[in-house]
């Protein structure tokens, strides 16, 4: 079975400009989270979204957005980037029924110059 | 808000030693942790999950830990091999299954 897959690997934008991540969950899966992970540093959370609704959402500027489809797909949407923007994010998928496993796909690199 | 965190920050071992990994959690509402390892590139994967009801759990080669009088988690990895070298997490869930994270702690495992 495909694991968590996340579109595209690698991404440089500069300052200012938008981007736009996206994320396919483990087949059954209904829950897709992000992260954000600054080099050194362990996974932030960003959002979770359960059957297409927002459930929970880190401490991250209004910049920042997300959504998901009707096939559990997501996208995280990023406005006005800037420099410190610059991470690879991260997203998990779980079955969405509680506290529990989350799995991680590959990440996508986003360089802001 | 909660924190995790490790001792740590790198870890070196001879191949076939026994490696200890360490974790501090602050929030005692969390009931529910995951160790991932972390490949240079990749994003983390799981490797054995516990539940505030228990003190260990036990899978292959690995095996975790759970102290919560002192709010601390270790992670053991027995027979440590080449390829387990990488950066290990201790996370702790709250909510719906958001994660906390620490900051990791890079094992290095040497022939």
């Amino acid at each position: 079975d495909a694991g968590v897959t996340q579109s595209p690997t690698h991404l440089i934008k500069t300052r200012g400009q938008q981007v736009t991540l996206r994320c396919s969950p483990i087949s059954g899966h209904k829950s897709v989270s992000w992260y954000q992970q600054v080099l050194g540093q362990g996974p932030q959370f960003i959002f979770q979204y359960y059957e297409k609704e927002e459930r929970g959402r880190g401490n991250f500027p209004d910049r920042f957005s997300a959504r998901q489809f009707p096939n559990y797909s997501s996208e995280l949407n990023v406005n006005a980037l800037l420099l410190g923007d610059s991470a690879l994010y991260l997203c998990a998928s779980s079955l969405g029924q509680g506290q529990e496993t989350q799995y991680f796909g590959p990440g996508t690199r986003l360089l802001v110059l | 808000g909660e924190s995790v965190g490790l001792h740590l920050p790198t870890l070196s071992v001879q191949e076939g030693d026994n490696s200890i990994i360490n974790c501090a959690y602050s929030n005692s509402a969390s009931d529910y942790f995951i160790w991932y390892k972390q490949e240079s590139g990749k994003g983390p994967q799981f490797i054995i999950d516990i539940r505030s009801n228990m003190d260990k759990r036990q899978g292959q080669r690995v095996t975790v830990l759970l102290n919560k009088t002192v709010k601390h988690l270790s992670l053991q990895i027995a027979a440590t091999q080449p390829g387990d070298s990488a950066v290990y997490f201790c996370a702790g869930i709250s909510g719906y299954s958001t994660l906390t994270f620490g900051k990791g702690t890079m094992l290095l495992v040497s022939p």
